[in-house]
Formats: C-alpha cells, structure tokens, sequence
C-alpha cells in the first residue's frame, strides 16, 4: 500500500552541486508531475509526464531537468543546484482518468547554501 | 486558462466553531474541483471532490458545493476540531490539459482548544 514514496526525505546541498530527487508509484499511474512549495506561493508545476517515456515542462521549469524512462519512476534532476531552488519538493501521480485526482508523496526538503 | 482564488490565511477558529473557506475559479472547459488537505510534514491528500454542477462533496464532516453559476466551491465544516489544524488547497482539474491540477495558495488553518 505505499502509493507515491519520494526519495530522499532531506538533503542538504552546496551551490553548484548536482542531485536527482526520485518518485516512484506503484498504482499504474499514466501520469506523473513535480511540484516545487514555497511559502506563499502554493504548488508550481515543474515538469510533468504523461506516460513512459514522455516529458513536458511545466510552469517553472528552468534549472530542472526529468526523465521517465520506466512508467512508475519519475526522476527530477537539479544540474547546478542554487539557493533559489531551496524548497519543498512534491511528486503526485494520476491515473489520467475522469476523477483526476492527484495522489502526492511526502515531499523532498531541499535546502541549498 | 485555469485559475483558482482562495481565501486568504491564517484563520484562527476555536474548537467546534463553523468554518468557511472561500474557493473561486476560472476555468474554460467543465471541470472537476477538489479539496485537498496538507497536514505539517506531510504531502496533499484529497479531502472532497465534485465533478458536476451542483454536486456536493464531503468527507470527515467537511463539505464543499460546485456552483457553476457563482463559479465557487466553498469549503464548510459545522464544528471544527483541533485535528483539522492544516493547510487546505482549492483545485481544479482539467481533462484536457494533459490531466494538470491548478491550484489555490493554501488556507491555513489553526483550531485552538
């Protein structure tokens, strides 16, 4: 029963450092998405993913790149990591269906220095 | 396109108090209109959905009408508890925008005893 599981928890970087943020789902889900939370400023859709394979930027897309190359994992990379993208990061997986409903992880707390 | 207004936060209630969250969107097409619930530390989860003019949804004694006349979807609870101490998302998805949620900022929410 473990849904949308992101990893890891916490991390700490120095700016110019790289690192990927993973999702995984087990529901079969076709459609993946990351979100950035900032205080404030509610959820903004990063990158998003409609099946395996496929990647499309979302609202706030630069300085992030993705990749779906298997249908339940959903990578999100920072090349160069900067103290703007200090955050909360979520990944949320849907089945693409009429209900639409978004099911989220327990978030990623990225802090850059 | 899509967009969605919630009242703005904190709101401080007491125990058993009614609580009213003002949720108003902007969308082009028909679509479905949630409510999520973020508890600290954790990632959204749905709280109630309607995916119809004047349907109604509820859950754990919330609930939340579609108004397609006022283009609302308040959020009301008759007797607020200090377990509904959370941040609470207005959204509304589109099936035609690749299965995207657009997303209020948030309402926090404080119940003291």
């Amino acid at each position: 029963n473990a849904g949308v599981t992101q990893t890891p928890k916490f991390r700490v970087l120095k700016t110019g450092q790289s690192m990927t943020l993973l999702c995984a789902q087990d529901m079969n889900h076709e459609y993946m998405y990351w979100y950035r939370q900032d205080p404030g400023m509610g959820l903004r859709l990063i990158h998003y993913s409609v099946g395996e394979g496929t990647t499309a930027k979302g609202e706030v897309p630069d300085g992030y790149n993705v990749s779906r190359l298997k249908k339940q994992n959903f990578l999100l990379g920072l090349e160069s990591a900067a103290p703007s993208q200090t955050s909360v990061y979520f990944c949320a997986s849907t089945p693409g269906t009429l209900r639409n409903i978004q099911y989220f992880g327990a978030g990623t707390r990225l802090s850059v220095l | 396109g899509n967009s969605v207004t919630q009242m703005e936060g904190p709101v401080t209630l007491s125990e058993e108090a009614f609580l009213t969250i003002n949720c108003t969107y902007t969308a082009t097409g028909y679509p479905s209109l949630f409510w999520y619930v973020q508890y600290p530390g954790e990632g959204l989860q749905l709280l109630l959905k309607a995916t119809k003019a004047d349907d109604k949804g509820s859950n754990k004694g919330f609930e939340a009408t579609y108004r397609k006349e006022t283009t609302s979807f308040h959020l009301e609870k008759g007797s607020v508890q200090v377990s509904d101490s959370a941040v609470y998302f207005c959204a509304l998805s589109d099936l035609t925008n690749a299965g995207k949620s657009t997303f209020g900022d948030g309402t926090t929410l404080t119940v003291k005893p």
